[in-house]
């Protein structure tokens, strides 16, 4: 699986636009970004994912750039309950092993 | 609730002693997982079942030793407990013709 590069930590204000990058510029064609976070002592929760285009849906938006080596994840309007580590993780679809780097600390400020 | 529960939630136990960890999902899944979160928080897939048969081990010590009696449980069994097996344990369930991962909420494990 490709690995994946992203910011150790980031801030951003309740009620803005929270955008997460991430760095998969050695992604294959048949691998999909996957977008995981984990809350504080709870177990990873699956956001998103695609392959090229984006994808939106009532958690988040996807934004994949055209050459697939870098992704965007979109909060449109994030609340405190967003913060959390999010994890940026390549895979294709088979062999099932979803395999997690250190993620972004995001945390939503008052 | 349609989910994947943990049992139990927290575990202190001694070293040398052995322990079995127990997790179902009611999602339909056919594939599971047993993942380990150490202290420094990362996050390490140990183990996957697909309809009972074990399709990855991770390098994992011998003394853990999962059993997966039908494709809606996979239990995780530790002998001779030591303290670096102290993490939080989580299980995971998917599909293989699906898309995200289910996890439970976790077993601290504690060994002293």
């Amino acid at each position: 699986d490709a690995k994946t590069t992203q910011p150790t930590s980031m801030d951003c204000a309740e009620g803005r636009a929270a955008n997460l990058p991430c760095n998969h510029s050695t992604i294959s064609g048949n691998e999909y970004v996957y977008w995981y976070r984990q809350i504080h002592s709870q177990g990873p929760q699956y956001i998103i994912h695609g392959l090229k285009n984006n994808e939106t849906n009532e958690m988040a938006s996807l934004i994949i750039t055209e050459d697939r080596k870098s992704s965007t994840l979109i909060l449109p309007h994030a609340t405190l309950r967003d913060t959390a580590v999010y994890y940026c993780i390549v895979r294709a679809r088979e062999p099932q092993k979803l395999v997690f780097g250190q993620g972004t600390r995001l945390t939503i400020n008052p | 609730d349609t989910a994947v529960s943990q049992t139990p939630k927290y575990l202190v136990t001694q070293m040398g002693n052995d322990k079995s960890i127990k997790c179902e999902q009611n999602l339909g899944h056919d594939t599971m997982y047993w993942y380990k979160q150490d202290s420094k928080k990362f996050l390490k897939i140990m183990f996957s079942y697909n309809n009972k048969e074990l399709i990855i081990n991770e390098t994992v010590p011998n003394r853990f030793s999962p059993k997966s009696p039908d494709k809606a449980h996979l239990n995780l069994h530790i002998n001779s407990l030591e303290l670096g097996d102290s993490a939080v344990y989580f299980c995971a369930s998917s599909q293989v013709s699906g898309t995200g991962y289910t996890f439970g909420s976790g077993t601290r494990l504690t060994v002293v």
